[in-house]
């Protein structure tokens, strides 16, 4: 069975700085799907980032980019810039054929001004 | 676009009692999914629907039902509530296997 695991619990950064949120998933497939979904207190699962395993080079939305190392099965969250807005819970999420969205556990972001 | 609205937001049922939380989403997606959040945990699958009339259990479907008689529409069912079952409960959609999920904004179901 697939497994994502979260290490860090909770994170700091100071405004404008970057931040590395860390993620690794186990699995036999070798055609998934990754995501970052991002959980503001309001609650709203947002999409911020996915990656297809297939792709070798890494997905970048504005401030956020991923690094995927397939072979080590890594798949880390970069913010750069950090914004107040970017606090929240962010959950990595890993997608493959039972299309089953499998979530680890969460790291909670806080910015501090 | 109101996209997948989840009602109610808010509900607090007795043991034993039953209810019903409805998903609907505006976007034709085949693919609909009932989530349950609890703390300290991510978001676990309890069903999910590959299409109108079809149903499947997720990873803890104990003590649920669901149904997919619309296309838009997911329904959720407590038969028989247990305090257990005290969750935030979250409804998503997508349009395919491979296209992300659109989530509702859940809801905070409390069973005392």
């Amino acid at each position: 069975a697939q497994t994502v695991t979260q290490s860090q619990p909770e994170m700091s950064v100071q405004e404008a700085e970057t931040v590395t949120l860390s993620c690794t998933y186990d699995t036999s497939e070798s055609d998934y799907y990754l995501f970052w979904y991002k959980q503001p207190p309001s609650r709203q699962m947002i999409l911020v980032i996915r990656q297809e395993a297939y792709k070798q080079q890494n997905a970048t939305e504005n401030r956020f980019s991923v690094n995927f190392q397939k072979a080590a099965k890594s798949f880390s969250l970069k913010i750069s810039d950090s914004q107040l807005g970017d606090a929240a819970m962010y959950f990595c999420a890993y997608r493959g054929a039972t299309n089953k969205l499998i979530f680890g556990t969460g790291t909670l972001l806080a910015v501090q001004p | 676009n109101a996209g997948v609205t989840q009602t109610p937001k808010f509900r607090v049922l007795k043991t034993g009692q039953s209810m019903t939380l409805l998903c609907a989403q505006d976007m034709n997606h085949e693919y609909m999914y009932w989530y349950r959040q609890d703390p300290g945990m991510g978001l676990r699958l309890i069903h999910y629907s590959v299409g109108e009339g079809t149903t499947a259990k997720g990873e803890v479907p104990d003590g649920y039902n669901v149904s997919r008689l619309k296309k838009q529409n997911f329904l959720l069912g407590l038969e028989s509530a247990a305090p257990s079952q005290t969750s935030v409960y979250f409804c998503a959609s997508s349009r395919t296997v491979y296209q992300p999920q659109h989530f509702g904004d859940g809801t905070r179901l409390s069973i005392l």
